[in-house]
């Protein structure tokens, strides 16, 4: 079965402590991974792709297949990083296969 | 270039309506996707389109049903509304598949 699971449904930090928000996966095959991002009122809107190996924000993700996961991963947070962050798989016939997402709260 | 944009931004139906949705989608993207997000939960797929023809179905009923127009828009009809419909529809596009998705900022439904 494709699935996405985001153990965490809120993670609270204070800023500047680092950041990691967990993403584990099950799905045969090389999987195609994603990390979204919803800022309060905002649309949903990619954040990164693992074979893009950028880092965007100063978020990280290495993909471990090993572990079957795709943790996202900042080192210093900021107040401006609180927001909804959903990882996604890309599955059979081209959907996105979504987490529960996590709820990022950075406080000052 | 405004993004993909869907209209309308809310709708309140009754049990046993059908109501239709509709997305479109950036300039040059061929492919349109419909996801269903329910409050507290993550987005999950409904339909994907690419070139007109359906490319993609998830796990709903045939209450709901879709197509995509030759301009590349698109239609999400849900028939015999459910107050479990209830939720924001979101539609996405990309130039080919499921990469770069690019989401409009969703329909919200409330079925009473």
């Amino acid at each position: 079965a494709q699935r996405v699971t985001q153990p965490e449904k809120l993670l609270s930090v204070f800023k500047g402590a680092p950041v990691e928000l967990k993403c584990n996966y099950s799905y045969s095959g090389s999987p195609e991974l994603f990390w979204y991002v919803q800022y309060s009122r905002q649309r949903l809107q990619l954040l990164l792709r693992h074979i893009s190996r950028e880092s965007i924000k100063g978020f990280t993700a290495d993909l471990n297949k090993g572990e079957t996961s795709f943790h996202l991963k900042k080192p210093f947070a900021q107040e401006e990083d609180s927001a909804m962050y959903y990882c996604a798989l890309s599955g059979q016939g081209g959907k996105l296969i979504f987490g529960q997402g996590t709820e990022l709260s950075v406080k000052p | 270039d405004a993004g993909v944009t869907q209209s309308p931004t809310h709708l309140i139906k009754t049990r046993g309506q059908h109501v239709t949705l509709r997305c479109s989608p950036i300039s040059g993207h061929k492919s349109v996707s419909w996801y269903q997000q329910v409050l507290g939960q993550g987005p999950q797929f409904i339909f994907q389109y690419y070139e007109k023809e359906e490319r993609g179905r998830g796990n709903f009923p045939d209450r709901f049903s879709a197509r995509q127009f030759p301009n590349y828009s698109s239609e999400l009809n849900v028939n015999a509304l459910l107050l479990g419909d209830s939720a924001l529809y979101l539609c996405a596009s990309s130039l080919l598949g499921p990469y770069e998705q690019y989401f409009g900022p969703g329909t919200r439904l409330t079925v009473t």
